[in-house]
């Protein structure tokens, strides 16, 4: 069955970076894309980007770019998302999900908190 | 940037139909997707390319699009569709950014 297993909980201090991982099995890693999205505490969801697990194509929402690095290893069938000079609005639980396009799978999400 | 409008919230009582919008500006060239997401929990499909809804969804669930304007509805809700629902898009401007709209709180009593 399809699983997406990302990396445990993280505490950042402001300015620092945070690299999240996304494990994927279940089906050919590189025959889909990944997309990040994430939730800050009550809020809806926002997406982040996609990265093509086939080719390494990236294409990153707008208010993340320079910020933001979507990278997959192919031998390990693992995704991450490297987010840069953290501030405390991105505090947030974040997913990776499968794009087909529509997003079928989800990973349980991995809570980043940016605190000093 | 490109946005999707969805009414912050929603209430029926069990058994009558719910629906819920989703504006935006690209609908007529793009399609929607829907997501569930109770409390605590990742978001689940719950519709896909409008109207198409994945295996295991229940058939109250259903999709429509016309115009600007996409629709999911829950024909007979039930207690357990409470939920916060999410319709997803993307642009059309050639980027092919997603995003989300801003949820909706459907309650069911």
């Amino acid at each position: 069955q399809v699983q997406l297993v990302q990396s445990g909980a993280e505490v950042k201090k402001p300015g620092a970076s945070v690299k999240v991982s996304c494990k994927a099995s279940g089906y050919t890693f590189t025959s889909y894309g990944i997309s990040w999205v994430r939730q800050a505490p009550g809020q809806g969801l926002e997406w982040m980007g996609w990265i093509s697990a086939y080719n390494g194509n990236t294409n990153y929402a707008q208010k993340l770019q320079g910020r933001v690095t979507m990278t997959t290893d192919t031998s390990t069938s693992t995704a991450y998302m490297e987010l840069r000079s953290l501030r405390s609005d991105d505090t947030a639980v974040y997913y990776c999900a499968r794009n087909d396009p529509d997003f079928d799978y989800w990973g349980q999400g991995t809570l980043v908190t940016v605190s000093s | 940037s490109y946005e999707l409008t969805q009414p912050p919230s929603v209430s029926v009582s069990p058994g009558q139909t719910a629906r819920i919008t989703c504006s935006g500006d690209a609908l007529p060239k793009k399609y929607a997707y829907w997501y569930q997401q109770k409390s605590g929990q990742a978001p689940v499909l719950v519709i896909y390319e409008d109207s198409k809804r994945p295996s295991g969804i229940p058939e109250r669930f259903s999709g429509s699009s016309s115009g600007t304007m996409a629709t999911l509805t829950i024909s007979g809700a039930q207690v357990e569709d409470e939920a916060d629902y999410y319709c997803y898009s993307t642009d059309s401007s050639g980027n092919h950014r997603g995003v989300f709209g801003g949820g909706t709180k459907l309650t069911v009593l």
